[in-house]
């Protein structure tokens, strides 16, 4: 089993639609939790984090990690087709390892 | 304006041929990494630095190696040793081990190898 798995996609809804993307993972050290959003051709850029389980929002963004379930997920309001890119899960252990554990992505397409 | 270069955006370079990618930033930061993405593969970690003149092989780093001289830079040497080079390649950096969780990448190099 992979460290970080994320359902593969790709993904299309319609605007104004609520999307959920999700991502398991089998290592419990892991602490801190990371959404990256990918625009074609470019670097991801960080979108969400969160440490530790709970929820936290940012706009129309929620970023949700349940520990017990080894489980995280983001949740998109109100979708756009600006949102329309490749999004990233990524998880890190605490302390002093900076390595960052990426899931494979899920191409999300938004139509207008 | 503060970020990461890479250059060039798109290099081709025939079988057999070592090939080096530039990664410039001007952030201030102490740690640096570089990425190796395939399509269906997601991110993988090919060497990280966290201070000048160290660096740690990540989960790929047969047939790459890197240096790391200056803090604002990390070149990336893909050697003949590697057997699929053809890949978009990703530099990234971040304040230091702590705050890894966000890395600023830069806007990647596509390596095709024929």
């Amino acid at each position: 089993q992979k460290e970080v798995e994320q359902d593969p996609g790709p993904l299309s809804v319609p605007e104004g639609a609520i999307v959920s993307l999700n991502c398991t993972y089998s290592n419990s050290a892991f602490q801190y939790f990371m959404w990256y959003r990918q625009y074609s051709r470019k670097g991801p850029e960080l979108l969400m984090y969160t440490y530790s389980s709970g929820n936290k929002e940012d706009g129309r963004f929620t970023a949700q990690v349940d520990k017990s379930s080894k489980y995280i997920s983001l949740f998109i309001r109100d979708s756009q087709p600006s949102d329309s890119a490749t999004y990233l899960c990524a998880m890190k252990e605490g302390g002093a390892n900076s390595k960052l554990t990426f899931g494979k992505g899920i191409t999300l397409s938004v139509r207008p | 304006d503060g970020g990461i270069t890479q250059s060039p955006k798109y290099l081709f370079r025939k079988e057999g041929q070592n090939v080096t990618l530039s990664c410039e930033q001007n952030l201030n930061h102490d740690a640096m990494y570089w990425y190796r993405q395939d399509p269906g593969q997601g991110l993988r970690l090919i060497y990280y630095s966290q201070i000048v003149n160290d660096f740690q092989k990540g989960d790929i780093a047969e047939g790459y190696s890197v240096s790391r001289e200056k803090k604002e830079s990390f070149p990336l040497t893909v050697t003949s040793a590697q057997k699929n080079p053809t890949a978009f390649y990703l530099c990234a950096s971040s304040f230091g081990s702590a705050t890894a969780y966000e890395q600023y990448f830069g806007p990647g190099t596509r390596l095709t190898v024929t």
